[in-house]
């Protein structure tokens, strides 16, 4: 089965730097990586996610970028603001609607951004 | 609210009880999922259902576990003979067609 690897564990940033999360995972079968950010109290939102048909996506402050030879994709937010600190997971999958589409997730990485 | 809801929120419960836990999903979506997560780990895979069918179960999912989904609707995951290593957040997400995961704030069981 898929196995995904996260780094790193923490991250501390000064507000307005920028911050990087890295994944590599396992399947070459998979070909969809969301991320999803998890705050106290609450199931996993997700913020933002990409297919392997493009090698990076925006929106506004959050990035992504994949590499499908090397098989790993992070997560690249700018501008850092207090509310940003939460932990932040990648997961990998077939993509939404396949017949195999069950995320696997990394074991999470805990943000904080410090004002 | 039309996310996904979970009931109840947190459950405290005694060694060997039995637990049931309910999931509302989002109305139009098709398929719903149970994961289970830890301290400090990332959710892990239960189960999953598209309509009423159980398609898939994790090797996580002892005998104890049972859940289901009988009209296409709501799902309840129930644990029979709790014990402590139960103890996790249960979360319950759905999705449709080309849609991603939404995930439930989630049921926290603890095991005494």
């Amino acid at each position: 089965g898929e196995n995904v690897e996260q780094h790193p564990s923490t991250l501390s940033v000064q507000e307005g730097d920028s911050a990087v999360i890295k994944c590599t995972y396992s399947d070459s079968a998979s070909n969809y990586f969301p991320w999803y950010k998890q705050e106290l109290g609450k199931g996993p939102q997700l913020i933002i996610d990409i297919r392997s048909n493009v090698g990076e996506k925006k929106d506004q402050r959050i990035a992504v970028t994949l590499n499908k030879t090397a098989k790993h994709f992070s997560l690249h937010i700018t501008e850092t603001q207090p509310e940003d600190s939460a932990v932040y997971f990648c997961a990998a999958s077939d993509p939404p609607g396949g017949s195999n589409y069950k995320l696997t997730f990394g074991k999470g990485t805990l943000l904080t951004v410090n004002p | 609210d039309t996310g996904v809801s979970q009931d109840p929120r947190h459950k405290i419960t005694k060694r060997g009880q039995n637990v049931t836990f309910r999931c509302d999903p989002i109305s139009e979506h098709n398929r719903l999922y149970w994961y289970r997560q830890t301290l400090g780990q990332g959710p892990e895979f239960l189960t999953y259902f598209q309509n009423e069918a159980q398609l898939e179960k994790s090797r996580l999912l002892s005998d104890r576990f049972s859940a289901e989904r009988p009209k296409g609707s709501f799902s309840t995951l129930e644990i029979q003979r709790t014990e402590q290593g139960d103890s996790a957040m249960y979360l319950c997400a759905s999705s449709s067609h080309n849609s991603p995961l939404h995930f439930g704030n989630g049921t926290r069981l603890t095991v005494t």
